[in-house]
């Protein structure tokens, strides 16, 4: 089993659609939790942290289920320029990253 | 402020040949990470070094080594190429010692072809 797993997708959603995703991890002593968003050939850019309580910002709104050991991005009112593939990547002790394989959306007019 | 700055963009190497991939980061940052990435297999770790003067292997350092030359730069080195060592490479770097909660910035990427 990978330690970090997505659904690969691609999630096919209509603008102005609402869509999550779930990403789950193994080690349960993992310590902090991040969204990142990586368009096509481009590198991996920092989306949102994860935080224990959930945040949100704007559209974006992330939790974190320790008892489940996943983690959630939600979009809401999705935009064409929020297709892009979305990476969740976990921190565990040892100073490594990990991520997870990607979620491929893609918003249609 | 460049920030992240890989070289090159883009090399084609036949099996068995050598090179060196060239990573700089101009933040100051203390931690500087090597990835490789493969369709579906998302991000994998090859090396990382979280301060200056060390290295340690991540999840797929066979077929590589690295140098932190100094704050500044950290290289990946393939001292024989093979064909399943094509990939996008990414380096990475973060402020602090351990990484922690602190985001990672990623330089462009090297696509590496290896025939």
């Amino acid at each position: 089993r990978k330690e970090v797993e997505q659904d690969p997708g691609p999630f096919n959603v209509p603008e102005g659609a609402t869509v999550a995703f779930n990403c789950t991890y193994s080690n349960s002593a993992s310590q902090s939790f991040f969204w990142y968003r990586q368009d096509c050939r481009k590198e991996p850019k920092l989306l949102m942290s994860v935080y224990s309580s959930g945040n949100e910002d704007g559209r974006f709104t992330a939790q974190l289920n320790r008892a489940s050991q996943y983690i959630s991005l939600l979009i809401r009112d999705s935009k064409l320029s929020d297709s892009a593939t979305y990476l969740c990547a976990v921190f565990n002790a040892g100073n490594m990253l990990t991520f997870g394989g990607g979620t491929r959306l893609m918003v249609k007019p | 402020n460049a920030g992240v700055t890989q070289t090159p963009k883009f090399q084609v190497l036949k099996t068995g040949q050598s090179m060196t991939l060239q990573c700089a980061q101009d933040m100051n940052h203390n931690s500087m990470y090597w990835y490789r990435q493969d369709p579906g297999m998302g991000l994998r770790l090859i090396y990382y070094s979280a301060s200056e003067g060390t290295t340690d292997k991540g999840e797929v350092p066979n077929g590589y080594n690295v140098s932190r030359l100094n704050k500044r730069e950290f290289s990946l080195r393939l001292e024989s190429a093979a064909p399943s060592q094509t990939s996008v490479y990414f380096c990475a770097s973060t402020r602090g010692v351990s990484g922690g909660n602190q985001p990672q910035h990623f330089g462009d990427g090297t696509r590496l072809s290896i025939l």
